[in-house]
């Protein structure tokens, strides 16, 4: 089955700085990858996410790479606000989204004010 | 966007009782649906896959005959965690995949969670 690693496990920006979070998975079948925030004792929020078409996608100060090639996508957050501090989970899943969810471990990240 | 709602929000029980915990999708019909457990500072660990009118589908390790599961109509699955005992303790969420108004692609909708202690 599919096998998702992310890293790091924790992360401390200050704000204002970027943050980024990685993630690699293990079937090439998968295509859909997005990236949740969950704040404590609260369902996944959806931030971003990507479909094995594209390589690259951008909201604002979130943006999202893929690289199907090396089964390797990455979150990227830049002017890093205070309220981002949450964990982050990344996921992917087969049939564009219409399967099961296999998750990362998550990242603690934390923006010092 | 669609919603799911998941009923208890929160529950207490005695070992050896069984909980029962609902998941609904509230403006859409989810034929599929998925169940979620989160130990604390966990990931979400699949637990099994809920089809509207035939059998759910476990995950490896997940006993099916402890957490059985019941997806009667389109819009309701219900898991029932059966002679709990203070290790099913966790934050059980479900999901249903729906398209997002965002693009023509489907994503998944999460229910609020149900957080069960089991003393």
């Amino acid at each position: 089955g599919e096998n998702v690693e992310q890293h790091p496990s924790t992360l401390s920006v200050q704000e204002g700085d970027s943050a980024v979070i990685k993630c690699t998975y293990s079937d090439s079948a998968s295509n859909y990858f997005p990236w949740y925030k969950q704040e404590l004792g609260k369902r996944p929020q959806l931030i971003i996410d990507i479909r094995s078409n594209v390589g690259e996608k951008k909201d604002q100060r979130i943006a999202v790479t893929l690289n199907k090639t090396a089964k390797h996508f990455s979150l990227h957050i830049t002017e890093t606000q205070p309220e981002d501090s949450a964990v982050y989970f990344c996921a992917a899943s087969k049939s564009f989204g219409n399967e099961k969810l296999t998750f990362g471990t998550g990242t603690r990240l934390t923006i010092i004010p | 966007g669609a919603v799911v709602s998941q009923h208890p929000s929160w529950v207490i029980c005695k070992s050896g009782t069984s909980v029962k915990i609902e998941c609904r999708s509230l403006d859409f019909q989810a034929t599929t649906m998925f169940w979620y457990r989160q130990f604390p500072k966990q990931s979400l660990m699949l637990m099994a896959t809920s089809n509207e009118g035939s059998k759910a589908t476990y995950e490896q390790g997940v006993e099916k005959d402890k957490f059985l599961i019941n997806h009667a109509s389109l819009t309701l699955s219900t898991l029932t965690v059966t002679s709990a005992h203070p290790e099913d303790s966790s934050f059980y969420i479900c999901s249903a995949p729906k398209a997002s108004g965002r693009s023509s692609y489907n994503e998944q909708f999460f229910g609020p969670g149900t957080r069960l202690t089991v003393l």
